[in-house]
């Protein structure tokens, strides 16, 4: 069946990189995505990737998708403590738009 | 990208009430979603609302206690009927951008809490 996993908890200084890794099962998967979850707050789309692309950067974030492996990467760089936040993995599969979502990786940024 | 409005952001309810959230959009849309995120846990896919079709649920959530209604490209509302404290959890709607970017962005949920 489909199912995305992550690891709960991460913690890093001000200043490092962060990287925060997402395995998954279904391979038809099309789509993958970050999503960042602020306490009390929404659902924000911080990048995807198409599941023909091994890599994709915008400005902190890298993304890397080894599809062989099923292994989906987030690394964001310099990472502030404004960073701090839930982040959820989510696949696509090729039936629709359902994404299904990892449990969450909380991000703790220290000073 | 999309800009979702949700309403109520919150509420606080009794049990066996029933509470309509309403989510509205500000581009026309094919396909919206309703997600379900329970306290400290991850999101839960309730159905997918396409205009002009009936709701499509996902395994473990029926008609009957989740009713949906899509009047138009922009709208769409989720009643959470019968409320028991189990249904305490955040609801999100979704939407895909029309095209074939992959993009798909939420709304900023409604905080239900049952009493």
């Amino acid at each position: 069946g489909e199912d995305v996993e992550q690891s709960l908890f991460l913690s890093v200084r001000e200043g490092d990189s962060s990287v925060i890794n997402c395995t998954y099962t279904d391979s038809s998967s099309t789509y993958l995505y970050w999503y960042k979850q602020e306490p009390g707050a929404g659902l924000q789309l911080l990048t995807y990737i198409f599941s023909n692309m091994d890599m994709k950067q915008d400005q902190r974030l890298t993304v890397l998708l080894n599809k062989k492996d099923k292994h989906l990467s987030l690394r964001i760089a310099d990472t502030q403590t404004g960073d701090s936040a839930i982040y959820f993995c989510a696949q696509r599969g090729n039936q629709g738009g359902k994404l299904i979502f990892g449990q969450g990786t909380e991000l703790s940024v220290k000073p | 990208s999309a800009v979702i409005s949700q309403k109520p952001s919150r509420d606080i309810c009794q049990r066996g009430t029933s509470l309509t959230i309403q989510c509205q959009v500000d581009s026309q849309v094919t396909m919206m979603f309703w997600y379900r995120q329970q306290p400290g846990q991850s999101l839960t896919l309730i159905a997918t609302a396409n205009q002009g079709s009936e709701a499509t649920y996902e395994s473990g959530f029926v008609i009957d206690k989740f009713p949906i209604s899509r009047p138009n490209l922009t709208f769409s509302t989720l009643t959470v009927s019968n409320m028991s404290p189990e249904d305490s959890s955040i609801y999100l709607c979704s939407v895909d951008l029309e095209g074939a970017s992959g993009e798909q962005f939420f709304g900023p949920g409604t905080r239900l809490t049952v009493l």
